[in-house]
């Protein structure tokens, strides 16, 4: 299994329509990141939590909320989707140890 | 707050020749951290290799070094004897100090190898 697993791979959904990107690690880091990718633009930082009970605004939060339900698991929601976040979306995970980064395989959301 | 930029969108080489991908950044931190990141068609984000700025020796991984220049705010990187498995989007990426802390990134440079 992935050491950063994140569902689903892919996903189409309708413009205002709530959506929720799952992401689990079984790295046992306590930091966890969303970002967006978009062409020409790189990676963009949503949200990261450092812990638990630390969740932090990224670059580009408007629009989107997180849920960090454990160590484990920090998932990503569109409360209302436009079509402006069409995107390949990451998780990633690192610790203070500096034992690296380790990225999930992505989703690729498209609103239509 | 910090920012880096790539200012080659692709880059096309051919097979067993050498390409060098730019990337500058802007920081007024003094500890900090810069990566390059390959991404193929799989989507995956490989670590290809990191420099700690404190470090005056270019890191080297293989076939793939970066000329690191720090009082010019530039860190580019070399791939060698290039292979078709090479051709992937590549990110200049930079972390301030800590460990753990935040990635900040490139907008990418497509590689293209031809045969």
């Amino acid at each position: 299994d992935a050491d950063v697993t994140q569902t689903p791979r892919n996903r189409i959904t309708k413009t205002g329509k709530r959506i929720m990107l799952e992401c689990s690690q079984t790295k046992g880091h306590d930091r966890m990141y969303w970002y967006r990718q978009d062409p020409g633009l790189g990676l963009r930082l949503i949200y990261y939590s450092f812990d638990v009970k630390d969740i932090n605004k990224g670059e580009i939060s408007d629009g989107y909320s997180v849920s960090r339900q454990a160590q484990a698991k920090f998932s990503l929601s569109l409360e209302s989707a436009i079509p402006n976040q069409t995107a390949l979306y990451f998780c990633a995970t690192s610790d203070y140890r500096d034992s690296g980064y380790t990225f999930g395989s992505g989703t690729r959301l498209t609103v239509v | 707050a910090q920012t880096v930029t790539q200012s080659q969108p692709e880059m096309s080489v051919q097979e067993a020749e050498t390409v060098t991908l730019s990337c500058t950044y802007d920081t007024s931190e003094s500890d900090y951290y810069l990566f390059w990141y390959k991404q193929p068609p799989s989507r995956q984000m490989i670590l290809v290799i990191r420099q700690e700025a404190y470090k005056q020796q270019n890191a080297t991984e293989n076939r793939f070094s970066v000329n690191f220049q720090k009082a010019a705010k530039s860190f580019s990187l070399k791939i060698s004897d290039s292979q078709l498995g090479d051709a992937a989007m590549y990110f200049c990426a930079y972390r301030r100090g800590a460990a753990g802390n935040k990635l900040t990134f490139g907008g990418g440079t497509r590689v293209l190898v031809k045969p």
